[in-house]
């Protein structure tokens, strides 16, 4: 079973909206968490590490207030796009260690702005 | 900083065998992972790999190089399913993945 769990799945929003996608794993405490972003035909982009408890991390060029990230809880981390436009249309996915170097991935989220 | 080189593309024949190649350059190495990925699916778990040599798993074998910041995914006995993107990808310091572009292999009969 799904070790780290993602949702929506799929999202359809309109520009200008927020949407938020939920990162939880599953039986166990992740104090860090992480948010890829992939576009068609491209690979994972690490956008930023959330932190249970602390600030996100964003990577070099991820707007901080454009992609808001809470981590309140040790199984939970939220993204945020907010005042979202067709260009943020894109798949993100989450992930999380479970011990040492074992590393999961949600299912991924596809966001389609129209 | 970091770089993840893999080929952009290959092309195989079902019953075969393939190598796909990954270079890299980190700041700060805690292994090297490959991941199958189909289109519009998650990335899938196929091998990780920390101390240089090889990893076999089934019809995955994985080789790493530290030294030579090199490794490759071998898959045998090519099968039709196996068409998807292989992503090399490097773990860091701060356990965050840098994802090579992938290498989008196409298994033909």
């Amino acid at each position: 079973g799904a070790v780290v769990s993602q949702h929506p799945s799929w999202v359809i929003c309109k520009s200008g909206t927020s949407v938020k996608i939920e990162c939880r794993s599953l039986d166990f405490q992740a104090t860090t968490m992480f948010w890829y972003r992939q576009f068609p035909k491209q690979s994972l982009m690490l956008m930023a590490t959330s932190n249970e408890g602390s600030k996100a991390t964003y990577e070099q060029g991820v707007e901080k207030d454009k992609f808001l990230i809470n981590h309140a809880s040790l199984t939970l981390s939220t993204l945020t796009v907010t005042s979202a436009h067709p260009e943020d249309s894109s798949f993100y996915i989450c992930s999380a260690s479970l011990r040492g170097n074992t590393i999961y991935f949600g299912e991924g989220s596809w966001l389609t702005v129209v | 900083g970091q770089n993840i080189d893999q080929p952009t593309e290959m092309t195989a024949t079902e019953g075969a065998i393939v190598q796909i190649n990954c270079t890299y350059q980190t700041s700060g190495f805690n292994g090297l992972f490959w991941y199958q990925q189909h289109a519009g699916e998650a990335p899938t778990f196929l091998s990780y790999n920390v101390l240089d040599g090889l990893e076999e798993k089934g019809r995955f074998s994985s080789f790493l190089s530290r030294s030579k910041g090199y490794s490759y995914l071998l898959l045998k006995e090519l099968q039709m399913k196996d068409s998807a993107s292989y992503l090399c990808a490097a773990l860091g310091g701060r356990r965050a993945l840098t994802f090579g572009s992938g290498t989008r292999l196409q298994v033909q009969p």
